[in-house]
């Protein structure tokens, strides 16, 4: 199937952990992006990657670091888990840069206790 | 059935009726406005754009209705199934500097049998 996937789905950890959520897009697409949206469902914009360079990092706390080994690949480090982090994540990608039509991922939901 | 704005976020409507959600946005320099749909533990699906030169774009089942003198967006839905139970959400996107999408609050969409 063609899609955009991520691992894992869903996440529990002890604040002060360090953890990392990965993407993966086979739709050919050389954008990329990670979204955080809150309990309010409010959705929001952290980071994206046109052709494996950072294009947009929003006012993230410098505890997330995304990484991209490759056009299809975007994964998303956190260090020192807050309370605060707990949210659920999407991976997204687009076949424009900073195209109207993104694709998202199905989401990982992270609790942080 | 109609939304009001973002300060109503659920809306209940009959199957088979015409539903109208609608959104305020706030900036004057966006180029293009989306609307998305995300289903209970999905991620968003685009559905629908339409530039900030248009005033109204149709699609399968859909309109989308731009007011540009009042900031408002609309998103019409003819004939709802069951299917279109979801949360919709507005975006905008600017049309110079960084271009993320900014999402707007959503309202969460239900359609009753």
């Amino acid at each position: 199937d063609t899609a955009v996937s991520q691992t894992p789905k869903y996440l529990v950890t002890q604040m002060g952990n360090d953890k990392s959520i990965k993407c993966e897009q086979n739709l050919g697409h050389d954008t990329m992006y990670w979204y955080k949206q809150d309990s309010k469902k409010f959705l929001k914009i952290m980071f994206s990657y046109n052709n494996k360079e950072l294009i947009i990092n929003e006012t993230v706390p410098n505890r997330f670091s995304p990484k991209s080994p490759d056009k299809a690949h975007l994964n998303l480090h956190i260090n020192s888990l807050e309370l605060g982090d707990s949210a659920v994540y999407f991976c997204a990608s687009s076949q424009v840069v900073n195209g109207n039509e993104q694709f998202f991922g199905p989401g990982t939901r992270l609790t942080v206790l | 059935g109609e939304s009001v704005g973002l300060h109503l976020p659920t809306l209940s409507v009959q199957e088979g009726d015409n539903s109208i959600i609608n959104c305020a946005y706030s900036n004057s320099a966006s180029d293009y406005f989306i609307w998305y749909k995300q289903e209970s533990g999905k991620g968003p699906q685009f559905i629908i754009d339409i530039r900030s030169n248009m005033d109204k774009r149709q699609g399968q089942r859909v309109t989308v209705l731009l007011n540009k003198t009042v900031k408002h967006l609309s998103l019409q839905i003819a004939a709802t199934q069951p299917g279109d139970s979801a949360v919709y959400f507005c975006a905008e996107k600017l049309a110079q500097g960084a271009q993320k999408l900014v999402f707007g609050q959503g309202t969460r969409l239900t359609i009753n049998p």
